[in-house]
């Protein structure tokens, strides 16, 4: 049974340049996350996508942006990227009704320069 | 203004003693506690949880217990073995499926 894949592992933009990552949740799961782990720091929330809507959203600017497609999988689009947006970029996928259970994927660490 | 809070950014114990790791809190409309590994180039994986109804829960060698009066949760690893060194993030939910609120890590080295 997959788990949460992520794609690509690891990417190297440049200053304002736009990014797209990408994210296939866990079988079975129909509601996924993004999080944004700076170094040094934990996980934090960007937003969550069900039924192919924003659900929730974290405290990040309008730059980083998302899409859930029919079949469950889902992108995290950043433009205009800056210094600071590098960090690990991790998928977390769950099944919906009020679910305890998040699966995270292994992450895509961005790298801007 | 961070909510959920691990200040020890690393621990260090020899193999075969107990690990405790500790995380506090501020919010008290938390309804949900967890415990996340994480290894290098991995994502974090789910370790245990406890609800905010109960005091303790235990699996295997893994036991989190939570004071809710202090705001205060630990994760007691007994025996600690070279493999879980690892680091190690408190999490705390609102309510089913909001967003996790993670603290900073705590690095758990355990040394042979």
């Amino acid at each position: 049974d997959a788990g949460v894949t992520q794609s690509p592992t690891h990417l190297i933009k440049t200053r304002g340049q736009q990014v797209t990552l990408r994210c296939s949740p866990k079988s079975g799961h129909d509601t996924v996350s993004w999080y944004q782990q700076a170094l040094g720091q934990g996980p934090q929330f960007i937003f969550q996508y069900y039924e192919e809507e924003e659900r929730q959203r974290g405290n990040f600017p309008d730059r980083f942006s998302g899409h859930q497609f029919p079949n469950y999988s889902s992108e995290l689009n950043v433009n205009a990227l800056l210094l600071g947006d590098s960090a690990l970029y991790l998928c977390a996928s769950s099944p919906g009704g009020g679910s305890y259970g998040y699966t995270f994927g292994s992450g895509t660490r961005l790298t801007v320069v | 203004d961070q909510q959920v809070k691990q200040n020890s950014p690393s621990l260090s114990v020899q193999e075969g003693r107990i690990s405790i790791l500790n995380c506090d809190y501020t919010n008290s409309m938390f309804d949900y506690f967890l415990w996340y590994k994480k290894y290098p180039a991995e994502g974090p994986t789910f370790l245990i949880s406890i609800s905010s109804i109960k005091d303790k829960n235990e699996d295997g060698r893994f036991t989190v217990f939570l004071n809710k009066s202090a705001k205060h949760l630990s994760l007691h690893i007994v025996p600690s073995q070279p493999g879980d060194s690892a680091v190690y993030f408190c999490a705390a939910m609102y309510s089913g499926n909001t967003p996790l609120v993670f603290g900073k890590g705590t690095r758990l080295s355990v040394i042979a």
